[in-house]
């Protein structure tokens, strides 16, 4: 049973454009979520998070969006960059000693 | 580079056999995490290790064991191995107990053939 799901496999954006990777949980008890981003051959690298308390963080060129009520989560990347090129996974958890639970990623292509 | 290192980076072994991965953590960090990710999934939690002592466990089988050592290098062993151990093991580490901005390793591929 995936708690946490990020339905697109893949995405491609051009350069310059906005990318919008998105990602739904079922377990409301969830409170603070996370996006790593994954190059090949390397180990996931933690982008940028948002508590259940927020519904927008930014850093940069990344913003991600929660929204409780639907139980779904976004992040913007403004603009892409063909560096930007990695797989992106979702993680959610619940405050305390619970560890991460993590959507099967989406893959995004930025071309020049 | 995250500072998190993991060792070897490709194994390939047979079914029936047994292996160890082996992790260091970022220099001061106490907490160490395992999780596999198989083909076409996300990374499936296995266990958590925080200053020697487990804090948590995930879908771990119980052909699988860890434990952190006194330097706080954490060894994940595999034993009995089948075809569907076949996976990439990645191991984490942060600073705090439940610290959920955790630093990952590279990630150790195993094959069992």
């Amino acid at each position: 049973d995936q708690q946490v799901k990020q339905n697109s496999p893949s995405l491609s954006v051009q350069e310059g454009r906005i990318s919008i990777l998105n990602c739904d949980y079922t377990n409301s008890m969830f409170d603070y979520f996370l996006w790593y981003k994954k190059y090949p051959a390397e180990g996931p690298t933690f982008l940028i998070s948002i508590s259940s308390i927020k519904d927008k963080n930014e850093d940069g060129r990344f913003t991600v969006f929660l929204n409780k009520s639907a139980k779904h989560l976004s992040l913007h990347i403004v603009p892409s960059q063909p560096g930007d090129s990695a797989v992106y996974f979702c993680a959610a958890s619940f405050s305390g000693n619970t560890p991460l639970v993590f959507g099967k990623g989406t893959r995004l292509s930025v071309i020049a | 580079d995250s500072g998190v290192t993991q060792t070897p980076k490709h194994l390939i072994t047979a079914t029936g056999q047994r292996v160890t991965l082996r992790c260091s953590p970022r220099s001061g960090d106490l907490s160490v995490y395992w999780y596999q990710q198989s083909l076409d999934q996300g990374l499936q939690f296995l266990i958590h290790y925080y200053n020697g002592e487990e804090r948590a466990k995930g879908n771990i089988l119980e052909r699988f064991s860890a434990q952190q050592f006194p330097d706080l290098h954490s060894e994940l062993n595999l034993s009995s191995l089948e075809l569907g151990d076949s996976a990439l093991y990645f191991c984490a580490s942060s600073a705090r107990p439940t610290s959920f901005e955790q630093y990952f390793g590279p990630g150790t591929r195993l094959t069992v053939t």
